[in-house]
């Protein structure tokens, strides 16, 4: 079975563009949430999506949205881009919510000049 | 005070030596507990999670909680040099979708 996968797996934008980031979950899990990790730091919780709704937000900035399609893949946009939101991107899916075991994708490295 | 803290290290043990790795946290609603293995410039990969008090064992890994003193550890016996790497603990609460990371303790396991 495949696992997560998230595309692309490395980005460059420019300050001031928008991303989309992608993500498809393990087959059957309903549950996908989104990332970002600085170099040092753990993963900080961005959004969690589950059966299409959304069903956590973390500290972040309206800028970062999210959605979650009938297939249960996703997708995170991040608008207006800074410098500071130079990370990789980790998207994790889960069969039922955030707090039951969640299983990692390879990540997206987004590196904004 | 951090929700979730963890010591960064690094955490160094010879080969074959126990090493514990431990974790905090703030919120006495928490209810999930894991642990996630990060090699450098890899994703985390889930190693253990643990609802309940008492000692959760896996192998190698043993996970420990304790509600009331709202700490959670990982135990690593036989450590062995593939063990070297980011040890992310990870909190939830039942209900409120979100799960809040630590910042990770290297391991180094010396030859």
């Amino acid at each position: 079975d495949a696992g997560v996968t998230q595309s692309p797996t490395h980005l460059i934008k420019t300050r001031g563009q928008q991303v989309t980031l992608r993500c498809s979950p393990i087959s059957g899990h309903k549950s996908v949430s989104w990332y970002q990790q600085v170099l040092g730091q753990g993963p900080q919780f961005i959004f969690q999506y589950y059966e299409k709704e959304e069903r956590g937000r973390g500290n972040f900035p309206d800028r970062f949205s999210a959605r979650q399609f009938p297939n249960y893949s996703s997708e995170l946009n991040v608008n207006a881009l800074l410098l500071g939101d130079s990370a990789l991107y980790l998207c994790a899916s889960a069969q039922q919510g955030a707090d039951t075991e969640a299983f990692f994708g390879q990540g997206t490295r987004l590196t904004v000049v | 005070q951090k929700e979730v803290e963890q010591n960064s290290g690094p955490l160094s043990v010879p080969e074959g030596a126990i090493a514990s790795l431990n974790c905090t946290y703030s919120d006495r609603g928490s209810q999930s507990f894991f642990w996630y293995r990060q090699y450098s410039g890899k994703s985390p990969e889930l190693i253990m999670f643990i609802y309940s008090n008492g000692d959760k064992e896996d192998g190698r890994f043993t996970a420990q909680l304790n509600k009331a003193s709202q700490y959670v550890s990982l135990l690593i016996r036989d450590s062995q040099p593939s063990d070297s790497a980011t040890y992310l603990c990870a909190v939830t609460s039942w209900g409120y979708q979100k799960v809040t990371f630590g910042i990770g303790t290297k391991l180094q396991v010396i030859p």
